[in-house]
């Protein structure tokens, strides 16, 4: 079955980066979409962007351009973000999820804070 | 952005209840290429979203017959017959036919 595992809770100071990561199994990955969302805890979800694994091509929200960069490892079947220049107000709960959202990962909570 | 509408926030139910969702869009969600790419999602606390529906009207694998989603252009209804307690948390629309994709603000459907 489609199964997305994400990395564990991260805590960041102020102006570091963190990179997150999202191993799949279960399906063609190298062939497929990934999307990245965020949610901060009690309000809606926002799009970030999407990579195309099979040739690592991308799309982001024009909000998240500069904050948020989409890679893949299709070695390892494993999609990462990588968030930079953190600051409180990007703390929230990350998710992946295949194309547009048919199976998400877990989830990962980022608290950026001194 | 397309902004996403949905009424009502909340949704008072007992179980056995038809709740009614609706989602209304600021533009029409058809895409040029003939598809309408309206989600459902229903997300539980503590859970990700788990997708209910997609284009409009099709369930998604393992849905249940009692979750029916409608509408067209702009206008959408997510109509959930016969609520079980499972069936509780908190409801999303989703464009993905727009760039950037977005959500409606929810809607909490919850035990009177």
């Amino acid at each position: 079955q489609v199964k997305l595992q994400q990395s564990g809770a991260e805590l960041v100071k102020p102006g570091a980066s963190v990179k997150l990561s999202c191993k799949t199994s279960g399906y063609t990955f190298s062939t497929s979409y990934m999307s990245w969302f965020k949610q901060i805890p009690g309000q809606s979800i926002e799009w970030i962007g999407m990579i195309y694994a099979g040739d690592g091509g991308t799309g982001y929200n024009q909000k998240f351009k500069g904050k948020a960069t989409l890679t893949v490892d299709t070695s390892s079947s494993t999609a990462y973000m990588d968030l930079s220049s953190l600051t409180t107000e990007d703390s929230a709960v990350y998710f992946c999820a295949r194309g547009a959202g048919d199976y998400w990962g877990q989830g990962v909570m980022v608290t950026v804070s001194s | 952005d397309v902004v996403l509408t949905q009424t009502p926030v909340a949704q008072p139910v007992t179980l056995g209840d038809q709740a009614s969702i609706s989602c209304r869009s600021s533009q029409s969600l058809v895409h040029s290429n003939g598809n309408t790419y309206l989600e459902w999602y229903l997300q539980k606390p503590g859970q990700s979203p788990q997708l209910l529906i997609y284009k409009v009207s099709n369930r998604f694998s393992g849905v249940p017959d009692r979750f029916i989603g409608s509408g067209s252009g702009s206008d959408f209804t997510l109509k959930i017959s016969r609520v079980e307690p499972e069936d509780l948390g908190v409801y999303y629309c989703f464009q993905a036919t727009h760039d950037p994709y977005t959500f409606g603000a929810g809607t909490k459907l919850e035990l009177k």
